[in-house]
C-alpha cells in the first residue's frame, strides 16, 4: 500500500542553523500539508500546499518557514533559522483532493531536535 | 474557534475488556469529526469519520464512534481490546484541509 514516507526521522540541529525536513507524498496525491507536535502538546496545522502554492497556513507559519516542492517527488519544509521552541514532532500529510470525503495520509513524522 | 479536549492522557484496559476514549468539540458549524490512531514509529492512520447522516460510524480494526451534537462528544469505543490496539489516539475535528487535533490519549493494553 502507498505511504508517505519522511526523512530524517530524526533531525539534530543547533539554534539559528537553517533545517530542511523532507517528505515524499503519495505519487497521485496533489494536496500537502505539514502538521507539528510539540512534546506533550496538540497536533498543530502549519501549511496545505496545491498547485505549489500555498492554499492555507496558520499562524504558527511565519517567515522563518517556507515550503517547497522542488520536483515531482518531494515536499520539503524549510526553517531559515530554527529556535528552541521548534523542537516538535513535524507530520507531513497528502491527500488527493481537499474536501470532506478525502482523507489525508500521515508520514511518520520527523522528530527534530534543537540545542 | 475550532478545539478538541481530550481528557485523558493515558488509559490503561486488560486485554479483552471495553474500551472506550473520550472526546470533546468546539466547532461553530456542523463538525467533521474524525480519530486517528499512531502507532510508534508510523504515522497518523484515519480510523473513522463522522460527516453527516447515522451517528454511530464504524471504522476499521473494529472501532467505532457515535456522535451526540447535545454533548458536543464523539467517543471511540471497542468492545474487546487486543494487545496490538496499544498506541495513541487522537481526535480531530475540521474540515478536511486544516484538521484541529486534540492532544491525544496513549492507550496502553496489559496482559
Amino acid at each position: 500500500e502507498p505511504e508517505v514516507t519522511q526523512t530524517p526521522s530524526h533531525q539534530v540541529t543547533q539554534m539559528g542553523q537553517e533545517v530542511i525536513l523532507r517528505c515524499v507524498p503519495i505519487s497521485n496525491h496533489l494536496y500537502f500539508y505539514w502538521y507539528r507536535q510539540i512534546l506533550g502538546q496538540k497536533v498543530e496545522f502549519l501549511v496545505s500546499f496545491y498547485n505549489n502554492e500555498i492554499s492555507e497556513k496558520s499562524e504558527i507559519f511565519d517567515d522563518q518557514f517556507s515550503v517547497e516542492r522542488p520536483d515531482g517527488s518531494n515536499f520539503t519544509l524549510k526553517i531559515r533559522s530554527t529556535k528552541l521552541e521548534d523542537s516538535a514532532m513535524y507530520f507531513c500529510a497528502s491527500s488527493v483532493g481537499q474536501g470532506i470525503y478525502y482523507e489525508q495520509y500521515f508520514g511518520p513524522g520527523t522528530r527534530l531536535t534543537v540545542t | 474557534a475550532q478545539s478538541v479536549t481530550q481528557p485523558d492522557i493515558h488509559i490503561t484496559v486488560s486485554e479483552g475488556a471495553s474500551l472506550e476514549l473520550r472526546c470533546n468539540y468546539s466547532y461553530g458549524a456542523t463538525p467533521y469529526l474524525f480519530w486517528y490512531v499512531q502507532s510508534p514509529g508510523q504515522g497518523l492512520q484515519l480510523l473513522l469519520k463522522y460527516f453527516s447522516g447515522d451517528t454511530l460510524v464504524q471504522g476499521i480494526k473494529g472501532f467505532e464512534a457515535e456522535f451526540k451534537r447535545s454533548q458536543s462528544s464523539f467517543n471511540l469505543r471497542k468492545p474487546s481490546v487486543h494487545w496490538s490496539d496499544a498506541a495513541e489516539y487522537f481526535c480531530a475535528v475540521g474540515p478536511m484541509n486544516k484538521l484541529v487535533f486534540g492532544a491525544g490519549t496513549i492507550l496502553r493494553v496489559k496482559s
